[in-house]
């Protein structure tokens, strides 16, 4: 039972070029989260999603990015003309429902690198 | 708001020894609370969990916390540590009811064991 899937690992942009970050849930899982976690620092809630719904983004920057979750396909986190400060560990966490007694499963993250 | 704080950026142990890293909670309610552990360069893995009875929990790796609603603190403690438990580990804390997206996580703790 493969869980959470994000690709790439690593990815490297220069300033104003856009970055799309893949995300595939566990099987079954059709609750996806996206989270940032910055150098020494702990993991800070992006958006929440269910299949073709933004069900919570409240911790998306108003500009430059998106998120999607299509009926088909895995979960994509967008970064429009990234900025250095975009630089940081973006990980994806799914979970069976939305129950507060569904845990979290996590990805092992995409490092983007600003150049 | 709610809010996590583990006051001690990083510990370092002896193997062998016990281990406890601290976890205090701000929260208008029992939340649930959460420990994760992140490896270097990979995703967080969940340690253990409270919802709701027995404040005493049992994890995976040897792990346990106490929820001691008194002093709003989630504690992880292991009686005896192996140098493989060497990871930043994070508290997080989510909503007692509904939404799982919203789960508040402390700033880590960084656990280096020597040998």
């Amino acid at each position: 039972n493969a869980g959470v899937m994000q690709n790439p690992r690593h990815l490297v942009r220069r300033r104003g070029q856009e970055a799309r970050l893949r995300c595939s849930p566990m099987k079954g899982h059709s609750h996806v989260y996206w989270y940032r976690q910055l150098p020494e620092e702990g993991l800070k809630f992006m958006v929440y999603l269910q299949k073709e719904n933004i069900i919570d983004e409240s911790g998306m920057p108003k500009e430059r990015f998106s998120a999607e979750f299509p009926k088909e396909g895995p979960s994509i986190l967008r970064i429009q003309q990234v900025v250095r400060g975009d630089s940081a560990a973006y990980f994806c966490a799914s979970s069976a429902t939305v129950a507060g007694d569904s845990p979290l499963h996590f990805g092992n993250g995409t490092r983007l690198t600003v150049t | 708001a709610q809010s996590v704080t583990q006051p001690d950026i990083h510990i370092t142990v002896s193997e062998g020894a016990s281990l406890e890293l601290r976890c205090n909670y701000s929260y208008g309610a029992t939340p649930y609370l959460f420990w994760y552990v992140q490896s270097p360069g990979q995703g967080l893995q969940l340690l253990l969990k409270y919802f709701s009875g027995d404040t005493l929990v049992q994890g995976i790796k040897g792990f346990e916390a106490e929820f001691k609603r008194s002093q709003s603190s989630f504690n992880l403690r292991k009686p005896s540590v192996h140098w493989s438990d060497a990871a930043e580990y994070f508290c997080a804390v989510g909503p007692p009811a509904g939404t799982a997206s919203k789960l508040t996580f402390g700033t880590g703790t960084r656990l280096q064991v020597t040998l």
